[in-house]
C-alpha cells in the first residue's frame, strides 16, 4: 500500500491558469512533509517544509498547505517556467530519518 | 561548494562490472542520504550517514551495495558485479541536522549494459 499519494499524475495548464496538486498520506507519526521540483536530468530542488496541520508557506506562485491527511500545492498564474515534475515526501517516526517520496505531478504550462 | 556535488554525471559499465559513485555534500552538513530513481519511478531510500556511521542501511536491495563515509564528508556508493536492473539514477543529499530539508546533487546516471 502507497504511503504517499501524489495526483494527478499530470497537468497540463494554460499560462495564467490556476491549480492545485495534491499529496496525500498515510503514515502515521507525520514530522514533515516536504515538497521538490525537479526539473528533467537534474536532482529534486528543495521548496517547502511544512511540520503541522494549519501550516502554511508561500514562494513566489507557489503556496504549500498542510491538513491531518494531506497537503496542497497551489500553484497562482503559472508561467512556462514553473513546468517541471513536482515531488511530495514524508518524514514519519516509523520510518526514522529517510523520505518516503510519491511519484511525482508532471505539470506542463503552456503559453 | 555551494551544493551538493556528484561525480561521475554519468556511467555506463558492462553487467558485471563493478562501480563507485562519489558524493560531495554541503560543507558542513552531518547528514548525508543515497536515494535511487529508477526511469518513471519515484525515489527509493538506500541509506543515510549520520557523521561517518550509517544507522539505517535498509533500503540498500542487495549485498552487491555497500556505501561509506569518511572525514564525514565524502561518500561513496559502490554497486559490486552490476545488474541491468541497477541501471538507474543515484541521488545524494545531505542535510545539516535530521528531519528537516535534505538537499539533492544533480544525479549520476548509471547504465548497465
Amino acid at each position: 500500500e502507497d504511503q504517499v499519494t501524489q495526483s494527478p499524475e499530470a497537468l497540463r495548464l494554460q499560462e495564467g491558469e490556476s491549480s492545485s496538486l495534491n499529496c496525500s498520506y498515510t503514515v502515521s507519526g507525520l514530522r514533515g512533509l516536504f515538497w521538490y521540483r525537479q526539473d528533467p536530468g537534474k536532482g529534486p530542488e528543495f521548496l517547502f517544509t511544512l511540520y503541522s496541520a494549519g501550516e502554511e508557506k508561500e514562494k513566489e506562485r507557489l503556496k504549500a498547505t498542510l491538513t491531518k491527511k494531506e497537503s496542497f500545492l497551489h500553484i497562482t498564474a503559472p508561467k512556462p517556467e514553473d513546468s517541471a515534475t513536482y515531488l511530495c515526501a514524508v518524514q514519519a517516526w516509523e520510518y526514522g530519518n529517510k523520505l518516503v517520496f510519491g511519484a511525482g505531478t508532471i505539470l506542463r504550462v503552456k503559453s | 561548494g555551494a551544493g551538493v556535488s556528484q561525480s561521475p554525471s554519468n556511467k555506463v559499465t558492462e553487467k558485471g562490472k563493478d562501480v563507485e559513485l562519489r558524493c560531495d555534500p554541503i560543507s558542513g552538513h552531518t547528514a548525508l542520504y543515497w536515494y535511487r530513481q529508477r526511469l518513471g519511478q519515484g525515489l527509493e531510500f538506500l541509506i543515510y550517514f549520520q557523521g561517518n556511521s550509517a544507522p539505517d542501511k535498509s533500503g540498500l536491495p542487495s549485498d552487491r551495495f555497500s556505501a561509506e563515509r569518511t572525514g564525514e564528508s565524502v561518500s561513496t556508493l559502490t554497486i559490486q558485479r552490476t545488474q541491468q536492473e541497477d541501471s538507474a539514477v543515484y541521488l545524494c543529499a545531505s542535510s545539516w541536522a535530521l528531519f528537516i530539508e535534505q538537499f539533492f546533487g544533480p544525479g549520476t546516471r548509471l547504465t548497465v549494459l
